[in-house]
């Protein structure tokens, strides 16, 4: 089955500045790859997704980039703020129907003012 | 309002007492999924089902039974619950399989003594 490598487990940077998380996957056959968002105590919400005929996505001051090649993909968060503190998950999506998703052990992202 | 619910939120119970966790969705979704939450090991995917009585294993799917009678709801059954099924579990459903956002419900915390 699939596997999703996150990195780093826990990251905290200045506010202002750039953060960035990265994620492997194992399943070439992969072709859709979110990412989730989970504040404390909160339910996770889609902050962002990338299928794999798209190298980039960006929203705002979140983009995602995706090497199929090298099977990683990463989430960008430029112009950081106190309220982008939380945990993310990346996930890819797999399985003959895209039925399964499975989500990266999450990065914690700690934003400091 | 378009939601996803679960039912309870909060549960302490005993080894091997029955109980069922309810999750109901009135997006008209198609798919439907649960997952645990686990310190250090992300979400992992229990059980997903496809449809109407179109159920299938997830990552993790030992001690654990779903069904999916009607298309709004889709209870997870713990048979006979045990300590290491203590974990925050959640629920969530998506209109077309992994694609596209999966709507998550509030999470239910279950202890298992």
């Amino acid at each position: 089955g699939e596997n999703v490598e996150q990195h780093p487990s826990t990251l905290s940077v200045q506010e202002g500045d750039s953060a960035v998380i990265k994620c492997t996957y194992s399943d070439s056959a992969s072709n859709y790859f979110p990412w989730y968002k989970q504040e404390l105590g909160k339910r996770p919400q889609l902050i962002i997704d990338i299928r794999s005929n798209v190298g980039e996505k960006k929203d705002q001051r979140i983009a995602v980039t995706l090497n199929k090649t090298a099977k990683h993909f990463s989430l960008h968060i430029t112009e950081t703020q106190p309220e982008d503190s939380a945990v993310y998950f990346c996930a890819a999506s797999s399985g003959i129907g895209n039925e399964k998703l499975t989500f990266g052990t999450g990065t914690r992202l700690t934003i400091i003012p | 309002e378009a939601q996803v619910t679960q039912n309870p939120r909060y549960l302490i119970t005993v080894t091997g007492k029955k109980l069922t966790v309810t999750c109901s969705q009135n997006m008209n979704h198609e798919y439907m999924s649960w997952y645990r939450q686990d310190p250090g090991l992300g979400l992992r995917q229990i059980y997903y089902s496809m449809n109407v009585e179109v159920t299938d294993k997830g990552d993790v799917p030992e001690g654990y039974k779903v069904s999916r009678k009607e298309k709004r709801n889709f209870p997870l059954i713990l048979e006979s619950p045990s300590p290491n099924q203590t974990s925050l579990y959640f629920c969530a459903s998506s209109l077309v399989r992994g694609l596209g956002e999966q709507y998550f419900g509030p999470g239910t915390r279950l202890t298992v003594t």
